[in-house]
């Protein structure tokens, strides 16, 4: 079942320019984590918000958490050219495994 | 360093056969993870252990079976049941099943394809 889901769908930015993406999920969580995914490789683990907090920062990267809306905010700064990539968000609720959103495809163009 | 590793990197499947991809990590993580990537579906899960010698069904556990024999070792066989099996596959470990911990650490996935 999917939890999360993403907006949009694909971003195309130029270098330099911030990156925003979202997140919709249906259920309480009790955190929700973003990951990164380069094409053809398996995901690496960003950031993780947990239910209590409402924004988070990590360098370039800036995550805020709505309970109330049930969504989320993973905004990158400054793009670079790296940062062109799959970003998945995934919420925990209660014992049970991570569930993955389908991912907004980010590029960043030099 | 530790870190989970699969192989292979590329597997070719033929028809009515069985294969096994291995999965294997050095974190001493309890809980261990297969998910399947299909393009425009993300991640779907396909089993999970918290536990040696446990594991649980995820979404799309039909025709996929595994086992968790050692704490380090959670290998996937997709069996000739599953009728569509082209895809690319992850495996993942954490330190906590429920909360994520300090989140997942995926292995670099292993690409089947059916020939």
């Amino acid at each position: 079942s999917q939890q999360g889901e993403e907006d949009p769908q694909a971003l195309s930015i130029q270098e330099g320019e911030n990156a925003t993406m979202n997140c919709s999920y249906k259920t309480s969580i009790n955190n929700l984590q973003w990951y990164r995914q380069n094409s053809g490789r398996g995901l690496v683990h960003l950031i993780l918000i947990r239910s209590n907090e409402r924004e988070k920062h990590s360098g370039r990267l800036r995550v805020t958490l709505d309970t109330s809306k049930k969504s989320s905010s993973l905004l990158i700064t400054a793009s670079r050219a790296a940062d062109t990539a799959s970003y998945f968000c995934a919420t925990s609720s209660g014992n049970t495994p991570l569930v993955f959103g389908k991912g907004t495809r980010l590029s960043v163009i030099a | 360093d530790g870190g989970i590793t699969q192989s292979p990197k590329y597997l070719f499947r033929k028809e009515g056969q069985n294969v096994t991809l291995s999965c294997e990590q050095n974190l001493n993580h309890d809980a261990m993870y297969w998910y399947r990537q299909d393009p425009g579906q993300g991640l779907r899960l396909i089993y999970y252990s918290q536990i040696v010698n446990d594991f649980q069904k995820g979404d799309i556990a039909e025709g996929y079976s595994v086992s968790r024999e050692k704490k380090e070792s959670f290998p996937l066989t997709v069996t000739s049941a599953q009728k569509n099996p082209t895809a690319f596959y992850l495996c993942a470990s954490s330190i906590l099943t429920g909360t994520g911990g300090r989140g997942y650490t995926f292995g670099s996935g292993t690409r089947l394809t059916v020939v």
